[in-house]
C-alpha cells in the first residue's frame, strides 16, 4: 500500500525555467511533509518542509505547496539550475511522539543547459 | 555533509552471515533512525531510537535488531542474511523526536 506517491519517475526542465515536482498521499492523518534531494552515492539532503496547518512554505528558490483537500503537495524550484539535477523524494509523517517518515518513490529531475 | 557518519561505506557478505552497521548522529542529536532503500521498495523506515530507548518500529524483520548506546551512536544488526537484504541502509538523526531528520551517506550491503 503506497501511502505516498510520486507518479512521475522523471522530469526534464530547461535551465532558468520552473521545475514542479508533485506528490500525492492517501493517509489523511499525515500532518508533516518534507522534500529531500538525493545525489548518487549520497544520503538524502533535507530541502524544505511544511506543516499541515500551512498551505505554503518558501525558502529561497524552493517553495512547497500543500493542498490538504486534494491530498497533494508540490515543490516548485525557480529558477532551475544545473546543480538541481538529482532525485527528489517527498516524505510524510504523523507526529505523535515519533516521526516515521513515509517516502515516495522519487522523481529524477534533470536540468538541461 | 550532514554531520551524520555511517560505517562501513560498502559491505559484501554471503547468505546466512551476520553484519553490523554503525551510525554516529550529528553532535547534539538525541534521536536516530534507520531506513532501508532497496530497488523495488524505495526508502522504508525500519526503527527509531531516542536517547537510548526504542521509540518507533516500522517494517523491520525479526532477523534485524538495533540499539542506541549511551554515547548516542547506534548499530543495526542484520543476521541470517538473504539475497533480498541487499540494499542501501541509511541512518538519520534529529535533535528531538519531531525535528527534521538529517541523513548519513548510507551503507551499501551486498549479499551474495
Amino acid at each position: 500500500d503506497q501511502q505516498v506517491k510520486q507518479n512521475s519517475p522523471s522530469l526534464s526542465v530547461q535551465e532558468g525555467r520552473i521545475s514542479i515536482l508533485n506528490c500525492d498521499y492517501t493517509n489523511s492523518m499525515f500532518d508533516y511533509f518534507l522534500w529531500y534531494k538525493k545525489y548518487p552515492a549520497e544520503g538524502p539532503t533535507f530541502l524544505i518542509s511544511i506543516s499541515s496547518i500551512k498551505d505554503k512554505n518558501e525558502d529561497g528558490r524552493f517553495t512547497v505547496f500543500l493542498n490538504k483537500s486534494a491530498k497533494h503537495l508540490s515543490l516548485h524550484i525557480v529558477p532551475s539550475q544545473p546543480g538541481d539535477s538529482a532525485v527528489y523524494f517527498c516524505a510524510a509523517s504523523v507526529i505523535q511522539g515519533a516521526q516515521k517518515l513515509v517516502f515516495g518513490q522519487g522523481t529524477r529531475l534533470t536540468i538541461n543547459p | 555533509d550532514s554531520g551524520v557518519t555511517q560505517t562501513p561505506k560498502h559491505l559484501i557478505t554471503a547468505t546466512g552471515q551476520r553484519v553490523t552497521l554503525r551510525c554516529s548522529p550529528r553532535s547534539g542529536d538525541l534521536s536516530v533512525y534507520w531506513y532501508q532503500q532497496s530497488l523495488d521498495q524505495g526508502l522504508q523506515f525500519l526503527i527509531q531510537y531516542y536517547n537510548g530507548e526504542e521509540r518507533a518500529k516500522g517494517n523491520i524483520l525479526e532477523r534485524f535488531s538495533a540499539q542506541q548506546f549511551p554515547d548516542l551512536h547506534s548499530e543495526l544488526n542484520l543476521s541470517s542474511l538473504e539475497l533480498g537484504d541487499s540494499a542501501l541502509y541509511f541512518c538519520a538523526s534529529s535533535k528531538q523526536v519531531t525535528d527534521t531528520q538529517y541523513f548519513g551517506p548510507g551503507t551499501r550491503l551486498t549479499v551474495l
